[in-house]
């Protein structure tokens, strides 16, 4: 099925340290992107979103930024702790008569003591 | 605020038995709902689109007679998967989306389905 996709997988940092994730979107008709944070065996949980008028926001520790050139968003997570530990997805609004969201593949964060 | 909930958290059926998986918007009402399947170490793949009221909106590869959604509340999706089968075996989660910020999807705890 279609996809966002994701350049990294599973992203390994230093308690304290500052994480980067990206990824890759399709659609350049796309106006509304979110992160969400995946805790094993849980339901996806909001972050931080953005629309397509603004090319950052940003959140208490999180970060996003949006490179509509590219097609490509981040997210930056201040401060790295272990309660980050997670899966990141972004996810992407499709319009099309009504609207529908579109994940990416996910990246692993593993925060090391 | 925003809170939904999905029932059964587990369950476990033999293959050719019908489940059915409940989602529910518990202090809020929601016109429409959406259905993820996820597969172990995978992205929420987008099954279904559930309005109140009306059919559903199937993504391509998924089969309608299969996985039956209905919207019969403004508080309550159901899924059916009809003679499941072990590829069934999956992490289903459903989504609301609010009626005042309309964007915001309010995620379900997810429902952890194996079929023997």
């Amino acid at each position: 099925g279609e996809s966002v996709g994701l350049h990294l997988p599973t992203l390994s940092v230093q308690e304290g340290d500052n994480s980067i994730i990206n990824c890759a979107y399709s659609n350049s008709a796309s106006d509304y992107f979110i992160w969400y944070k995946q805790e094993s065996g849980k339901g996806p949980q909001f972050i931080i979103d953005i629309r397509s008028n603004m090319d950052k926001r940003q959140g208490q520790r999180v970060t996003v930024l949006l490179n509509k050139t590219v097609k490509h968003l981040s997210l930056q997570i201040a401060a790295t702790q272990p309660g980050d530990s997670a899966v990141y997805f972004c996810a992407e609004k499709r319009v099309s008569g009504t609207y529908k969201y579109i994940f990416g593949t996910g990246t692993r964060l593993k925060v090391l003591a | 605020g925003a809170v939904v909930s999905q029932h059964p958290s587990r369950v476990i059926c033999k293959s050719g038995t019908s489940v059915k998986i409940e989602c529910r918007s518990l202090d809020f009402q929601a016109t429409t709902m959406f259905w993820y399947r996820q597969f172990p170490k995978q992205s929420l793949m987008l099954m279904a689109t559930s309005n109140e009221g009306s059919k559903a909106t199937y993504e391509q590869g998924v089969e309608k007679d299969k996985f039956l959604i209905n919207h019969a509340s403004l508080t309550l999706s159901t899924l059916t998967v009809t003679s499941a089968h072990p590829e069934d075996s999956s992490f289903y989660i459903c989504s609301a989306l609010g009626t005042r910020e309309q964007e915001t999807q309010y995620f379900g705890p997810g429902t952890r389905l194996l079929v023997l």
